[in-house]
């Protein structure tokens, strides 16, 4: 059963930094492109980055680019996400999905909360 | 800001047939990039209902289906029922913006 769980969620003050991470289990983790989607309070979900099964690829989204920096630990099945440069417009949870095929997530993590405040 | 634009709510009674629209543009639904449905109940993470415009994965009933034409996609629910009640999102790819979602529906069982 393909498993993925968030974890480093926290609050954090603006101009901060925090690493979320997400481990994967039950599939072959270097076989799959993975993403980090996000959805702040009462909102819609926002793709935030992209990276490929061996780590060559990084996409972001332009609200993103230059502050967050996602990697990839095949060996331990870990995805993460660096955070820098933090705004209170980056509060969300953060979900950690699998991309299947050229464009869909077929799997999600149930998702961890970053909140941004002084 | 999303790309694809859909109604902010539906609803209908139990048993009725619901449509959710999704308009895009050239560069995303009118390029040929497929589209995709996701169901989240309230307080749940996002679950894959429709992949590749009409793609159902294993587990998904086959009340849901949808469909894409040029620069629009929908996703229809036959026979409602109250588990239906939920937000659901479309996505696709934008030649300019990678991966983009929809701005969600909130679907309503009266």
């Amino acid at each position: 059963e393909v498993e993925l769980l968030e974890s480093g969620g926290d609050l954090v003050q603006p101009g901060g930094s925090l690493r979320v991470s997400c481990a994967a289990s039950g599939f072959t983790f270097n076989t799959y492109a993975m993403t980090w989607v996000r959805q702040a309070p009462g909102e819609g979900l926002e793709w935030v980055s992209v990276i490929s099964s061996n780590a060559i690829r990084t996409d972001y989204a332009d609200s993103v680019k230059g502050r967050f920096t996602i990697s990839r630990d095949n060996h331990k099945n870990t995805l993460y996400l660096q955070m820098n440069s933090l705004r209170a417009e980056d509060t969300a949870v953060y979900y950690c999905a699998r991309r299947a095929g050229a464009t869909h997530i077929d799997y999600w993590g149930q998702g961890t909360l970053v909140t941004v405040s002084s | 800001q999303s790309v694809l634009t859909q109604p902010p709510s539906v609803s209908g009674a139990p048993g009725q047939r619901v449509t959710i629209s999704c308009t895009g543009s050239n560069s995303n639904l009118g390029s040929n990039y497929d589209v995709h449905w996701y169901q989240q109940l309230p307080g749940t993470a996002p679950r894959l209902l429709i992949y590749n415009n009409h793609y159902r994965p294993s587990g998904v009933p086959d009340r849901f289906s949808g469909s894409k034409t040029g620069t629009s996609a929908s996703l229809a629910i036959t026979g409602l029922q109250s588990e239906d009640e939920a937000d659901y999102y479309c996505q696709s790819y934008d030649s300019s913006l990678n991966y983009v979602f929809g701005t969600g529906t909130k679907v309503t069982v009266l």
